[in-house]
Order: structure tokens, then sequence, then C-alpha cells
């Protein structure tokens, strides 16, 4: 079945180390996005990519990277820059930048504690 | 920039009752999505329903409709008959429809509860 996977779903890290979030998604979506989720607010976007090798920042960008060298992955880092970043991370892809189908399918999450 | 606010933290509906949450949204552009996303304990995102904001008729999904008042900049979501399986985190979200801008805008979100 066609779907995106995020992996591990439980992540913890000591402060201080960087951590890698894995997203891959088989549904040969072009388009790509990272969400962060905290208690009691919206998803806000991290980063985002409309094709492979191509990536730009979202709103809440400071303390992580990405990299999109395949289609169906794109991986984000969370770095000891980021001040607070324990929370839940959502992974997104959608079916070209300039197709009619405008949803969003998103991955299952990745619960990231970091002490 | 656009923005989007869900003013109703909480909901309760009784089984088998309707029910409205309530979406507002601020942007100057006059064609864009919205979209209303379901997130249940598993914390899963699933889509609902989706409205262009060129189409003056109300999206409909089965038990789910919604109400699109493009000069009020209001979406809300009417959850009819409702089920057990409804009680979930509700979110609105906007979309531009702007080439290039894929990016989704998402309120705080709405708690449903549904009680027997």
């Amino acid at each position: 079945d066609g779907g995106i996977t995020q992996s591990p779903k439980y992540l913890f890290r000591k402060e201080g180390q960087n951590v890698t979030l894995s997203c891959e998604q088989n549904l040969n979506h072009d388009a790509m996005y990272w969400y962060r989720q905290d208690p009691g607010q919206g998803l806000r976007l991290i980063y985002y990519s409309q094709i492979v090798n191509d990536f730009q920042k979202g709103d809440i960008a400071e303390g992580y990277s990405v990299s999109r060298e395949k289609k169906e992955s794109f991986p984000l880092t969370v770095t000891s820059a980021q001040k607070n970043p324990t929370a839940f991370y959502l992974c997104a892809s959608t079916r070209g930048s300039r197709g009619r189908t405008y949803e969003q399918y998103f991955g299952p999450g990745t619960r990231l504690t970091v002490t | 920039a656009q923005t989007v606010t869900q003013s109703q933290p909480e909901m309760s509906v009784q089984e088998a009752e309707t029910v409205t949450l309530s979406c507002t949204y601020d942007t100057s552009e006059s064609d864009y999505y919205l979209f209303w996303y379901k997130q249940p304990p598993s914390r899963q995102m699933i889509l609902v329903i989706r409205q262009e904001a060129y189409k003056q008729q109300n999206a409909t999904e089965n038990r789910f409709s919604v109400n699109f008042q493009k000069a009020a900049k209001s979406f809300s979501l009417k959850i009819s008959d409702s089920q057990l399986g409804d009680a979930a985190m509700y979110f609105c979200a906007y979309r531009s429809a702007v080439l290039g801008t894929d990016k989704l805008i998402f309120g705080t979100g709405t708690r449903l509860q549904v009680f027997p």
C-alpha cells in the first residue's frame, strides 16, 4: 500500500546531540514537508521541498536542517542549536507543486523527547 | 500573512447529534483552499473535507459538511449524526492558490468529545 512512513515512533536524545528523523514516501509525490506540533498549537512548518535537491525554509527553520537527495526521502535533522526540540514531528507529502490535487498526506509522526 | 483562528478549544456532542466547529481566517488573496483535518488519539492527520474558494457550493463528505462564507472569511465544519469515532482534534487549514506556495497554515485546533 502507498503511504508515508516515519521512524521511529518515539525517539529519546540527550541535550546537545543532533538527531535525524526519517520520512519516506512511496506515493510518487514531488513535494514533501516537515511540521512541528506542540500542545495547544497547530502544526507549524519547518521545511519543505518541492523537488529533489531543492528545499525552502518554513516558519520555524532555526535549529533544523534537511536534505532531499531522493524523491522518496526527506530526512529532518534536529540540531543542538534548536532550543526546544521536544515535540511531535509530522512529515507530509503532496502530488506536485502545480498539481490540482492539493491534499497533503501525513505520516504517523515521531515523538521526540530531549532531556 | 495569512492566519487561521479556531476560537473553540473544546467542544462536546452527544452521540447521534449534530455539532458545528468554527474557523475563521484572514487573507488578502481571492483564490485559495480550505481544509479540515482530523487528528484522533493515534495522532495520524486525516483529511476530512476540502473547499476551493472559487466554488460557491459548500463541500460535503457523507456526515461532514462545511459552511463556507467567503465574504465573512468563515469556514465552519458541521458533523451530523455524531459517532464515538468522531472524537478527535480537528484542525482548520488554509492553503494559498498561488503557484509554488504549497504550505498549509493551521489553526490551533478544537478538541471534540463525543458522549454516548
